[in-house]
């Protein structure tokens, strides 16, 4: 069965703090990994990683792929109470469908 | 139009009641996605339509979920019946990929939250 684990389940830092989110998954035909945040509405797309090794950088925001150890990390440095969000993992198989993990409840506090 | 809509935002149904939610995806999007997000957890897969043709409708929980897209834009999924469990926040998706497996990214609506009472 695929599966799509992520952790911590909650984080609460400070201002200013950096945060690593983690993505593990077990997937058979993996094509792609995304990362969305949702607030209080519409999950949006931050990243789409689909190779091992090749940071991807927004902003504040970073995120890497290793394809042989299965997982995912999600970087956000000089967090801001705006950064207050579920983080989403999603990962994509050869279908078109997505299966998300439980997400990072991520509280940044001022 | 500018993203993906979703009505209406908010639903409350007696159980036993039938609903039906609807969708816009972004324009030309070919590919449409419907996913279930109860309350604390990641979104799940309901049913996917490439164009008006519903490919992939393997997570539909039960015979009482219904969705369509008669000509390729807007969707609505219907739930026949309601029970409490049907409580969750319903999300569409929309991506502009052409055939099963390309990699484009899905972009989401902001939701319905059904309410069963």
């Amino acid at each position: 069965e695929d599966k799509v684990v992520q952790s911590p389940l909650s984080l609460v830092v400070h201002e200013g703090d950096t945060v690593t989110l983690n993505c593990s998954y077990e997937v058979t035909n993996f094509r792609s990994l995304l990362w969305y945040k949702q607030e209080k509405k519409a999950p949006t797309f931050l990243f789409m990683l689909t190779s091992s090794g090749i940071e991807k950088k927004s902003g504040r925001l970073s995120s890497i792929l290793d394809k042989k150890e299965l997982f995912s990390i999600l970087n956000i440095t000089a967090t801001q109470t705006g950064d207050s969000a579920v983080y989403l993992c999603a990962v994509r198989k050869g279908g078109s469908r997505l299966t998300f993990g439980e997400g990072t409840q991520l509280t940044v506090n001022p | 139009g500018a993203g993906v809509s979703q009505s209406p935002r908010y639903k409350v149904a007696k159980r036993g009641q039938d609903v039906a939610l609807r969708c816009d995806p972004i324009s030309g999007h070919v590919s449409l996605f419907w996913y279930q997000q109860a309350l604390g957890q990641g979104p799940e897969f309901l049913t996917y339509f490439q164009n008006e043709a519903q490919l992939d409708k393997s997570g539909l929980p039960s015979d009482r979920f219904f969705a369509e897209r008669p000509e390729g834009s807007v969707s609505t999924l219907k739930i026949q019946r309601t029970q409490q469990e049907d409580s969750a926040v319903y999300l569409c998706a929309s991506s502009p990929a052409r055939f099963p497996g390309d990699t484009d990214t899905q972009y989401f609506g902001p939701g319905t939250r059904l309410t069963v009472l």
